[in-house]
C-alpha cells in the first residue's frame, strides 16, 4: 500500500522559515518525482512544485519561487519543502503527492496524495 | 501560465442522476488532464488522467473525455458518495495548474 505522511506545519511569523517533511512508504519513492500542491482555507488547489526522481531537476510556481526549495532524501524516503520568508497567504493545507509515472517526464498527474499539513501563517 | 477554468462552479444534483463538469484550457493541452475527487477534510483522490482513462479502483459511473482545450468529466448514476468537488489539473506544460473546483451538491 503506497502511504504518504506529511509533517512539520504549525502556526509560524510572518518573516519566519519551517521545513516539511513527507515520508514515503510502500513504493520506490527513489524512481518517482514528487509534487508539493497546497490549498487554503476553503479555497482550490494550488500546485506549488515538482522535484525529479533523483533530486535533479526542480520546478516552481511563480507565486513561490524564490522562497520555497523542494528537496528529497532517497535514503530516507523523505520529501522536503523549504518554507522561507512567509507570509500570511501562504497559510493553508500542504500536500505531498507522487507522480504518477516512474519515468521521465509524466503528464498524467499526481496518484498519491498524503493526508496534509497545516500551516497558518500569523503574529 | 495555463489557467483551466471549470463550469459551473456549484451543481445540485438528487442519487441516480448524471451530471457533466466542464473544463477549459487557456490554450491547447492535447489529452493531458487529470480529474480529482476532495471531500471536506480529506486528500484529493485520483479519478481519471490522460482526460479518458479511469485510474484503478474508481467506479465505471466516471468517465472523461475531450483534448485540446474542452474536457468533460461525466459522472452516472450519482451515488451519495460522489457528492464531492471536483478539480481538473493540466499536466501539459509547467508550472501544472488546477481548475477552481466544482462542488457537486446534493
Amino acid at each position: 500500500q503506497m502511504h504518504l505522511v506529511e509533517s512539520g506545519g504549525g502556526v509560524v511569523q510572518p518573516g519566519r522559515s519551517l521545513r516539511l517533511s513527507c515520508a514515503a512508504s510502500g513504493f520506490s519513492f527513489g524512481s518517482y518525482g514528487m509534487h508539493w500542491v497546497r490549498q487554503a482555507p476553503g479555497k482550490g488547489l494550488e500546485w506549488l512544485a515538482i522535484i525529479s526522481y533523483d533530486g535533479s531537476h526542480d520546478i516552481y510556481s511563480d507565486s513561490v519561487k524564490g522562497r520555497f526549495s523542494i528537496s528529497r532524501d532517497n535514503s530516507k524516503n523523505t520529501l522536503y519543502l523549504q518554507l522561507n520568508s512567509l507570509r500570511r497567504e501562504d497559510t493553508a493545507v500542504y500536500y505531498c503527492a507522487k507522480d504518477y509515472c516512474d519515468t521521465g517526464r509524466c503528464p498524467y498527474g499526481m496518484d498519491v496524495w498524503g493526508q496534509g499539513t497545516t500551516v497558518t501563517v500569523s503574529s | 501560465d495555463i489557467q483551466m477554468t471549470q463550469s459551473p462552479s456549484s451543481v445540485s444534483a438528487s442519487v441516480g442522476d448524471r451530471v457533466t463538469i466542464t473544463c477549459r484550457a487557456s490554450q491547447g493541452i492535447s489529452k493531458w488532464l487529470a480529474w480529482y475527487q476532495q471531500t471536506p477534510g480529506k486528500a484529493p483522490r485520483f479519478l481519471i488522467y490522460a482526460a479518458s482513462n479511469l485510474q484503478s479502483g474508481v467506479p465505471s459511473r466516471f468517465s472523461g473525455r475531450g483534448s485540446g482545450t474542452d474536457f468533460t468529466l461525466t459522472i452516472s448514476n450519482l451515488q451519495p458518495e460522489d457528492f464531492a468537488t471536483y478539480y481538473c489539473l493540466q499536466a501539459d506544460t509547467f508550472p501544472f495548474t488546477f481548475g477552481q473546483g466544482t462542488r457537486l451538491d446534493i
